[in-house]
């Protein structure tokens, strides 16, 4: 596709229920980063990928946290365990190469809520 | 942690006016981007400043990097209902962005 693509694009689940959340990104994008956007909070950072490694994993909250990326490709972003205060959106980024300064294009995000 | 302060954190105008909003850290970054973000979307590059003392134009907005790179303004000039949304500023950091909060900002007609 044209853009960063991300499934599903709302989720509600139950408090203790797993949730596994996908992002597709721009084909060709070296870089992938996951955050959360919480209701008055900024993007908090959470991962990112440099192909399919993980060299900065320090923004994931809590080991119920965890994500991965197969063949340079899509990720999945699972939280085990879910707790209230997970709801929020998730987004994702990706960009063409891993440097500071390069664009980060962003999909629109799953909005995930937990009752 | 870098943090980024972001101000006001919402403002709501008539069509016409002017405004600034501004991003401030006691942190250096080497580049500052801005975003607007819409409901329902994720954040859209609007600018990267990266030299100190740097003002870039895009049609109506004008941003300005602080000399010393630790803050940034964001100035819209007479505002339109199709600028509403959400401004981030981000400050890059070593394959990171480093996001302040927003400013929620509403043009009325």
């Amino acid at each position: 596709g044209a853009g960063v693509s991300q499934s599903p694009s709302n989720k509600v689940t139950e408090k203790g229920k797993d949730v596994e959340l996908r992002c597709d990104p721009i084909s060709g994008h070296t870089a992938l980063y996951w955050y959360r956007q919480s209701l008055g909070q900024g993007l908090e950072f959470l991962i990112y990928f440099q192909g399919n490694s993980a060299p900065d994993k320090s923004g994931l909250p809590s080991d119920r946290f965890s994500a991965e990326r197969t063949g340079g490709s899509v990720s999945t972003l699972t939280i085990q365990r879910t707790q209230q205060e997970d709801s929020a959106v998730y987004l994702c980024a990706s960009s063409r190469l891993e440097l500071e300064a390069d664009t980060q294009y962003f999909g629109p995000g799953t909005r995930l809520t937990v009752l | 942690t870098q943090l980024l302060e972001q101000s006001p954190q919402f403002l709501s105008i008539q069509e016409g006016e002017n405004l600034t909003v501004y991003c401030n850290s006691s942190s250096v970054f080497s580049s500052l981007q801005w975003y607007r973000q819409e409901p329902g979307e994720g954040p859209v590059l609007l600018v990267t400043v990266v030299t100190g003392g740097e003002v870039k134009k895009l049609k109506r907005l004008t941003f300005q990097f602080g000399d010393a790179r630790k803050d940034s303004s964001l100035h819209i000039t007479a505002a339109q209902p199709g600028d509403t949304g959400l401004y981030l500023c981000a400050g890059a950091g070593y394959s990171t962005l480093t996001f302040g909060k927003g400013t929620m900002l509403l043009v009325s007609p």
